[in-house]
């Protein structure tokens, strides 16, 4: 069975020091990777996918992710963060193994930007 | 501009009551999905739909209901025997078949017990 889990539940860094959020997978075939962000109180919205191409897959706002088979991982992160960054973040995992199924979500990290 | 439309955006039910959030795409999408999310716990699949009249159960179906009578359209029904309901409820849709495209969420309902 495929699972996501995300280190740390709150991760609180200053303005324009380097964001680093964990998330690592579990999956038996080549899994399809996601980051999520939820601002208070919205939807989530995607950040970015890695789909088998490219194994460091850029998004939107400068975050970036890179997959890392060894190591089971796909950790977002972005050079320097900005207070608008402040938000919950969600990596989540699906493969054509679960075709038909639904995104597994790891539980989130909220993000708090202090200046 | 294509989306997914969730309403409303709270809701307030009294206890023993059934209520019905809405959830609306125009993306042309098959799939539909509804999620429940507490603080600290993420998003808890409900239920998940991947063609018009029929869906399937998720990891914490008991207590609600849903159809799927349309594409377009997928609604939640929290029923009276939920015995928790007060949560954030998204919804989202899917190409189906697609498990590397990701989905596409509405803005949310907040369901309150009053």
């Amino acid at each position: 069975a495929q699972s996501v889990t995300q280190l740390g539940s709150h991760v609180s860094v200053s303005e324009g020091a380097l964001v680093l959020l964990r998330c690592n997978y579990s999956s038996s075939v080549p899994p399809y990777l996601f980051w999520y962000v939820q601002y208070p109180n919205q939807g989530l919205q995607l950040l970015l996918k890695y789909t088998s191409a490219a194994t460091l897959v850029k998004g939107i706002n400068g975050f970036e992710a890179e997959f890392k088979k060894s190591e089971t991982s796909f950790h977002l992160t972005k050079p320097s963060a900005h207070m608008s960054d402040a938000a919950e973040y969600f990596c989540a995992v699906s493969s054509l193994e679960q075709a038909g199924t639904a995104l597994i979500f790891g539980k989130g990290t909220t993000l708090s930007v202090s200046s | 501009d294509g989306g997914i439309t969730q309403s409303p955006k709270y809701l307030f039910r009294k206890e023993g009551q059934n209520v019905t959030l809405s959830c609306e795409q125009n993306l042309n999408h098959d799939a539909m999905y509804w999620y429940r999310q507490d603080p600290g716990q993420g998003l808890r699949l409900i239920y998940y739909s991947q063609i018009v009249n029929d869906f399937q159960k998720g990891d914490i179906a008991e207590g609600y209901s849903v159809s799927r009578e349309k594409k377009e359209s997928f609604p939640l029904t929290v029923t009276s025997a939920q015995k928790n309901p007060t949560a954030f409820y998204l919804c989202a849709s899917s190409i189906t078949g697609a498990e590397n495209y990701g989905y596409t969420f509405g803005s949310g309902t907040r369901l309150t017990v009053v």
